[in-house]
């Protein structure tokens, strides 16, 4: 079964800091990553899509990477926003499922 | 307004009821997902749907009944609810014709069992 996992589990910035949050996955046979971000009391957004083909995608200040071979996906948000203060969720997309890591709750402080 | 609705957002039951949460989309989507989260346990798949009249259990689907007679609809019914069950579910759909591509989310559906 496959195995996504999410570190570190929160994490505190001060505003303007560039991050990279981590993303991991043992089952190196997916179709795509998505990174998703999550309100409080809120569905998921969907953030970034990269398939398997694909080495990164970048929207605005995001650009997620993906590794495929050593089973690794990073998210960088430049210049942190205290609006950015979520929880970020990354998912694995194999043969008939999609699995979810337990996110990394950012705070940015302003 | 396009997109994924789900009802009720809130629910209070007591436990041996039975629930149903709805879920609708406007964009004609195939895949359909329902996932409950729950703290410690991240997102868990219930069941889904490939297309209308075709659907496959999840990671965890035991207590839960799911249908999907139209495709723009996908709701999960609790036929017994339980105090296990208390959790907060959400309507997924994929935007493509298979399963690769962007996945779309609705608001969720916050339910209490007694």
């Amino acid at each position: 079964k496959q195995e996504v996992t999410q570190i570190p589990a929160a994490l505190s910035v001060p505003e303007g800091e560039n991050l990279v949050l981590n993303c991991s996955f043992t089952d190196s046979a997916i179709y795509n990553l998505q990174w998703f971000r999550q309100d409080p009391g809120k569905g998921l957004t969907s953030l970034l899509l990269i398939q398997s083909s694909q080495r990164e995608q970048t929207s605005g200040r995001l650009n997620a990477s993906l590794d495929k071979s050593s089973g690794r996906s990073t998210l960088y948000i430049a210049a942190s926003q205290p609006g950015d203060s979520a929880t970020y969720l990354c998912a694995v997309t194999g043969a008939n499922n999609l699995f979810f890591g337990t996110g990394t709750r950012l705070t940015v402080i302003p | 307004d396009a997109g994924i609705t789900q009802s009720p957002r809130y629910k209070i039951t007591e436990t041996g009821r039975q629930v149903t949460l709805m879920c609708h989309q406007t964009w004609s989507h195939s895949y359909m997902f329902w996932y409950r989260q729950d703290l410690g346990h991240g997102l868990r798949l219930i069941y889904y749907s490939a297309a209308a009249d075709i659907t496959d259990k999840g990671e965890v689907p035991d207590g839960y009944v799911v249908s999907r007679s139209k495709t723009e609809n996908f709701p999960l019914t609790l036929e017994s609810a339980t105090r296990s069950q208390t959790s907060v579910y959400f309507c997924a759909s994929i935007g493509t014709s298979g399963n690769t591509g962007e996945l779309f989310f609705g608001e969720g559906s916050r339910l209490t069992v007694l």
